[in-house]
């Protein structure tokens, strides 16, 4: 069993609509979690982070983290043909920053 | 805003080859990482440097080796290359401190004939 589970999609929407992200994780030492976006031939870049359990808006864009049951969302609202990429999900395994990654999701938002 | 470059976008080897990956940043992190990419596997952690001369073996470290004498480079080494190390290799750095994220480069796609 993989230590971070994701759906690999794709997910298709349409232009305006809610996405839903989600991944499961296996390893309760995981305290901070991270959101990285990966537009198709470019590297990840990172868009939030969470630390332990709670939710965190950046604009569009809704984290949430609930420990008890090891389950992690990204929630973008209004989305956009631009938001169409590849969205990983990445606790944090140690104090040096190493991240463990789940296989992504990829998001297509039609116009 | 952080830059990290990788050497190559694209690149071709031939099987047995000596194959050498290079990665700058330019923030003066002092940890760095080497990842490959395949489909349904994600990002999976090769080799790990903490600072200048020292590393760390990730997950999957058979055959590759590292190099950093110079804190803003870090270089991956395919020994001798084989077609099943055929991937997207990704470099990252991060400031050592609190949460500080890690940061990509655009990866290099190596293909091993």
């Amino acid at each position: 069993q993989k230590e971070v589970e994701q759906d690999p999609g794709p997910l298709s929407v349409p232009e305006g609509a809610i996405v839903s992200l989600n991944c499961t994780y296996s390893n309760s030492a995981f305290q901070y979690f991270m959101w990285y976006r990966q537009y198709s031939r470019k590297g990840p870049e990172l868009l939030m982070y969470t630390y332990s359990s709670g939710n965190k808006e950046d604009g569009r864009f809704t984290a949430q983290v609930d420990k008890s049951s090891k389950y992690i969302s990204l929630f973008i609202r209004d989305s956009q043909p631009s938001d169409s990429a590849t969205y990983l999900c990445a606790p944090r395994k140690d104090s040096w920053g190493k991240l463990q990654f789940g296989a992504g999701t990829q998001v297509v938002v039609t116009p | 805003d952080v830059k990290v470059t990788q050497s190559s976008r694209y690149l071709v080897k031939r099987t047995g080859e000596k194959v050498f990956l290079e990665c700058v940043q330019d923030m003066d992190h002092e940890n760095m990482f080497w990842y490959r990419q395949d489909p349904g596997l994600g990002l999976r952690l090769i080799y790990f440097s903490y600072d200048v001369k020292m590393k760390e073996k990730g997950d999957i470290p058979e055959g590759y080796s590292v190099s950093r004498e110079k804190k803003e480079r870090f270089s991956l080494i395919l020994e001798s290359a084989s077609t099943n190390q055929t991937s997207m290799y990704l470099c990252a750095s991060r400031d050592e401190q609190g949460a500080q994220p890690q940061h990509f480069g655009d990866g290099t796609r190596l293909s091993i004939l």
